[in-house]
């Protein structure tokens, strides 16, 4: 199957500071990824749709201000989580569509905020 | 919007033992994934099965699309089945909709 990656797959970081993630999709070209967030022992959540060269798609409740998304090529979307707060830490999880509309994930990125 | 509906929330399963994941949906789909995600979080493509029947292993999977429901078939199951199973639809061009998961558990 497709491989999706995603790094950092951990970070730590200070309250107030910002944290960028990226997504790769390594062997296809992914015109549309998705970010999705995940609480301990919970579903996924999408967050928002991030279309290659145009703006993503938030959901409702998401702050776009707060979740900046990038889709700037066919292979890699970057999600922001600027000014972070102990309320962001979370499980945070992309995935690519690829042929058939068939979803790919990454392996996830653990966000801690102190 | 499509609601997706998971049971059992919970399984506890003997090595060896078989089970049976159901996953019902509300509205048509023209996407269906069945995902194993890990202790370690890395969701694992099962398998993609809008429709009928398909087997890898000792995983198999049918979706019937008419009734708007689809079984996981695990057999002769293993401690590294642990984990949770997810099913996720969608229709058209809209986002995966995710259900709660089954959290299985495989004791030797």
């Amino acid at each position: 199957g497709a491989v999706v990656s995603q790094h950092p797959s951990r970070v730590i970081c200070k309250s107030g500071t910002s944290v960028k993630i990226e997504c790769r999709s390594l062997d296809f070209q992914a015109t549309t990824m998705f970010w999705y967030r995940q609480f301990p022992k919970q579903s996924l959540m999408l967050m928002a749709t991030s279309n290659e060269g145009s703006k993503a798609t938030y959901e409702q409740g998401v702050e776009k201000d707060k979740f900046l998304i990038n889709h700037a090529s066919l292979t890699l979307s970057t999600l922001t989580v600027t000014s972070a707060h102990p309320e962001d830490s979370s499980f945070y999880i992309c995935s690519a569509s690829g042929l058939l509309n068939e979803q790919f994930f990454g392996p996830g990125t653990r966000l801690t905020v102190l | 919007g499509i609601q997706v509906e998971q049971s059992p929330p919970d399984l506890i399963l003997q090595e060896g033992a078989n089970s049976t994941l159901r996953c019902n949906f509300s509205d048509s789909v023209n996407n269906l994934q069945w995902f194993h995600q890990n202790p370690w979080g890395q969701l694992i493509n099962l398998f993609y099965i809008p429709s009928g029947t398909k087997q890898n292993g000792r995983l198999s999977a049918t979706t019937v699309a008419t009734e708007r429901y689809s079984l996981l078939y695990i057999s002769s199951s293993q401690t590294t089945d642990s984990g949770v199973y997810f099913c996720a639809v969608s229709s058209g061009n809209t986002p995966l909709v995710f259900g709660k998961g089954t959290r299985l558990s495989v004791i030797a």
